[in-house]
């Protein structure tokens, strides 16, 4: 059965600080592993998707990387502003092929002006 | 750019009360997702859904609830006789595949069962 786990759960951090959040899984079976920003009281927005057959994602200022081997994922956020603070879940695909998403409880960014 | 939109915004309902919570896919996708946040908790998967029928559905996904496509374009989530445990975030999610593509989330729907 898969299981997602973030460390921290809570990270405040100045502008203009380089972070890296933790995202580590239980089933190296994984077909894909998604990153997502929740905003309060909001949806989900997809941030990055890492196939189960790439090492790591980049889009703007983040980077995902994907380690199968080890069951963890980071989420590398480059010169923090305080438009990233938000919570930020990561979501693995089990070994089903229906789509099912697992996720872990989420990490609460605040980047401090 | 397309999106995923949910109706309503918030429901509140008495106990025992029977709910659906509606949602518009995305046009040209054809896999869909229920998950539900209760608050301070996590995400939690409750079904998915293509070629019009449940691929897949949680323990939590019971006798009490029920999915369809009614009109070919709506995706609905049905709560036959609620309870207060029932009170959650209630987020619809489509996709155009179900391994490589990401998954595109509405904004949810508030569930408050008194």
């Amino acid at each position: 059965k898969q299981e997602v786990t973030q460390i921290p759960a809570a990270l405040s951090v100045p502008e203009g600080e380089n972070l890296v959040l933790n995202c580590s899984f239980t089933d190296s079976a994984i077909y894909n592993l998604q990153w997502f920003r929740q905003d309060p009281g909001k949806g989900l927005t997809s941030l990055l998707l890492i196939q189960s057959s790439q090492r790591e994602q980049t889009s703007g200022r983040l980077n995902a990387s994907l380690d199968k081997s080890s069951g963890r994922s980071t989420l590398y956020i480059a010169a923090s502003q305080p438009g990233d603070s938000a919570t930020y879940l990561c979501a693995g695909g089990g070994s089903s092929n229906t789509g099912k998403l697992i996720f872990g409880q989420g990490t609460t960014l605040q980047v401090k002006p | 750019e397309p999106e995923v939109t949910q109706t309503p915004s918030h429901q509140v309902t008495q106990m025992g009360q029977e709910v659906i919570l509606r949602c518009v896919p995305i046009s040209n996708h054809l896999y869909f997702y229920w998950y539900r946040q209760i608050l301070g908790q996590k995400v939690e998967f409750l079904v998915s859904f293509y070629n019009n029928e449940i691929s897949e559905k949680s323990e939590i996904f019971d006798d009490q609830f029920s999915v369809e496509r009614p009109d070919g374009s709506n995706f609905t989530l049905k709560i036959r006789s609620t309870k207060l445990e029932d009170s959650a975030m209630y987020f619809c999610a489509t996709g155009t595949s179900a391994r490589t593509d990401t998954q595109y989330f509405g904004p949810g729907t508030r569930l408050t069962v008194l």
